[in-house]
């Protein structure tokens, strides 16, 4: 079956710009996580979300960054006033059911945000 | 200094060669994942333990809970290991339940040549 998707694959912004990520889970997975990974670090926790409410918005470094999951389904990373910084690859993943121990997370191949 | 920490940061290593790579935690977890990240790839896990050891083909995983440590050996290695290896722990809380997010090790860049 169909495995996480995301899009754009690659995304070229400029400074100061607002972009939307989108992500599609696995089918009737519950569990879905973004995390952001900057060039040669491990991936970072930004947030999650079990169903339409996000759990955990823990890792979102400040109130430029925001994601919806408005059915339970589908869900987009928002970055309003894009900064150099926010250049990373971001990471969607997803889980079957309540996050819990034995969960397995499923990633998508990621979308490449440049920000010039 | 990061709650998962890999070493070593890069390895190289001849086609054959027994190949060890470790992980380091100082939270208390519920699971522990290994992963791999091909390059412009996406992420792929290996395995997910809670204890003991696990074994997929030439790819063994070990944990201590205890010392909380953990390593990926990959044995009789080929260029197609080639990838980065990355260590990440879903943590709990006191009362021992698990959060939902996983952390992750700065990952170990892994060249094998034929």
């Amino acid at each position: 079956g169909a495995g996480v998707s995301q899009t754009p694959s690659n995304k070229v912004t400029e400074k100061g710009k607002y972009v939307e990520l989108r992500c599609d889970p696995i089918s009737g997975h519950t569990a879905l996580y973004w995390y952001r990974q900057s060039l040669g670090q491990g991936p970072e926790f930004l947030i999650y979300f079990q169903g339409t409410g996000a759990a955990d918005d823990s890792g979102l470094p400040n109130d430029r960054f925001f994601a919806v999951r408005p059915e339970g389904s589908v869900s987009t990373l928002k970055i309003q006033r894009t900064e150099r910084g926010d250049s990373a690859v971001y990471l969607c993943a997803s889980s079957l059911g309540v996050a819990g121990a034995q969960e397995t997370q499923y990633f998508g191949p990621g979308t490449r945000l440049l920000v010039l | 200094k990061n709650e998962v920490e890999q070493s070593p940061q890069n390895l190289t290593a001849q086609e054959g060669e027994f190949i060890t790579i470790n992980c380091s935690y100082s939270v208390g977890i519920s699971a522990l994942h290994w992963l791999q990240q091909h390059p412009g790839g996406g992420i792929v896990s290996l395995f997910m333990l809670s204890s003991g050891k696990k074994k997929h083909g030439r790819l063994i995983a070990t944990i201590n809970i205890q010392e909380k440590h953990s390593s990926l050996h990959i044995t009789a290695s080929h260029p197609r290991d080639s990838a980065v290896y990355i260590c990440a722990v879903k943590a709990r809380n006191a009362g021992g339940t698990s959060y939902g997010k996983l952390t992750f090790g700065q990952g170990t860049i892994l060249t094998v040549h034929p």
